[in-house]
């Protein structure tokens, strides 16, 4: 079956870097994107990877290997304010179709 | 520009009972979908539409109806509600529906306790 695999908790110090991983396995691959999501709220869109490499947003960077059926995003500098849960997402059985990881909820300390 | 809106909020059911949960966007979106989001499961997609008059369904399509009269409105069907129901559901809408492409854009959710 298609899947997208992230840990389920990360926890970071404010001002750090953190990396969020997501290994997948889906039939058609074309792309990966991050979304973010705070408690009690709805997931708004972050990143997207078409292409292998890494993509820059800001504080935010988004990196993808289909070869390796690998993804990850970054966060720099970290603020109270990036605590929240960080899913990846990708084409499922068509492309009208995202399937979701079951998100990485990013725990940050003072 | 209201993006995309849901109705109700909150809502709680008996089991057996019926009900329409409500989605608009106002952003001339062709694709329109429902998920659910249940603790520690991510998103689950429910329908989809790609368009005024078609639909289709996601991964987890059973006890749940929906249609799409409107470019706008995107509601859905709970035909006999059941406590496994119980979850938080979101509306999303895109320009397009390539999904691994378009940016979704979210509704707030609606939280539905089925007892």
């Amino acid at each position: 079956g298609q899947s997208l695999e992230q840990p389920s908790e990360v926890t970071a110090v404010e001002g750090a870097i953190v990396q969020i991983n997501c290994t997948y396995q889906t039939s058609g691959f074309y792309g990966l994107s991050w979304y973010q999501q705070h408690d009690g709220g709805a997931p708004t869109f972050l990143s997207y990877n078409g292409l292998d490499g890494l993509e820059e947003t800001g504080r935010f960077s988004s990196f993808l290997s289909r070869s390796d059926s690998y993804g990850y995003l970054l966060l720099q500098e970290l603020q109270m304010k990036d605590s929240a849960s960080y899913f990846c997402a990708g084409p499922g059985d068509s492309n009208y179709q995202l399937i979701w990881g079951a998100g990485t909820k990013l725990i940050i300390k003072p | 520009n209201a993006g995309v809106t849901q109705t109700p909020k909150f809502q709680v059911l008996k089991t057996g009972q019926s009900m329409t949960l409500q989605c608009a966007q106002d952003m001339n979106h062709e694709y329109m979908s429902w998920y659910r989001q249940d603790p520690g499961m991510g998103l689950r997609l429910i329908h989809y539409s790609v368009g005024a008059g078609i639909t289709d369904q996601g991964e987890v399509p059973n006890g749940y109806n929906v249609s799409r009269s409107t470019t706008e409105d995107f509601p859905l069907r709970l035909l006999s509600a059941a406590p496994s129901q119980t979850s938080v559901y979101f509306c999303a809408s895109s320009l397009l529906g390539t999904g691994d492409t378009d940016t979704q854009y979210f509704g707030p959710g609606t939280r539905l306790t089925v007892l």
